[in-house]
């Protein structure tokens, strides 16, 4: 099976604009979460959804929304970059929400000039 | 004050060497507790699972160890490899609300 595929790998954008970034889970799998990374705040819990339908959310404001198709497939949007927002975003995809292995993405790096 | 703190925050071993990373956690109650291996520029990959009802779970060389008494973990790396310098994550998941509560991970760094 493929793994996890996310587009675009690398990204640059100013501050202000907006960006949409893409996820492929595993075939088969129902459950997709996103991340962010950072070297000063480690990995930081951004959503996470099942069947469409969003079932957790970090401490992330409403500049970061996300969505999840009916194949599974999720974006996430950040709204009015801010320098800050520069990071890696991280997916994962897991068979269900609860004890399933979470399978990780390579992550898209995000840079805000 | 974060839910799940990892120690150290760093270490430097010689190969073949073992060593024992720690995972100290207040989330409650939990479902699950994971270990994860990161290296530098990659995604995390999952090393151990383990539910609230079991103590110990090995994966090669990795052993994780859980203590939901005290709510512990440990990583145990035995006969350490060069391919083990990597960032170590601990996270659990809450079980009512399914949240997940991550460590700021521990850096591994193997010498030869």
């Amino acid at each position: 099976k493929a793994g996890v595929t996310q587009t675009p790998r690398y990204l640059i954008k100013t501050r202000g604009q907006q960006v949409t970034l893409s996820c492929s889970p595993i075939s088969g799998h129902r459950s997709v979460s996103w991340y962010q990374q950072t070297p000063g705040q480690g990995l930081q819990f951004l959503f996470e959804y099942f069947s469409e339908t969003q079932r957790n959310k970090g401490n992330f404001p409403g500049r970061f929304s996300g969505r999840q198709f009916s194949n599974s497939r999720s974006e996430m949007n950040v709204s009015t970059l801010e320098l800050g927002d520069s990071a890696l975003y991280l997916c994962a995809s897991s068979l269900e929400l609860s004890t399933d292995t979470q399978y990780f993405g390579p992550g898209t790096r995000l840079t805000v000039l | 004050k974060n839910q799940v703190e990892q120690s150290p925050q760093s270490l430097i071993i010689l190969e073949g060497k073992n060593c024992t990373l720690q995972c100290n956690y207040t989330v409650s109650p939990f479902s699950n507790l994971r270990w994860y291996k990161q290296d530098t520029g990659r995604g995390p990959v999952s090393l151990t699972i383990m539910t609230f009802s079991e103590n110990t779970k090995s994966n090669g060389r990795y052993t994780a160890t859980l203590d939901a008494d005290t709510k512990q973990s440990s990583l145990h790396i035995t006969a350490s490899q060069l391919s083990d310098s990597a960032s170590y994550i601990c996270v659990v998941r809450g079980l009512n609300d399914y949240k997940l509560s991550f460590g700021a991970g521990t850096t591994v760094t193997v010498r030869a």
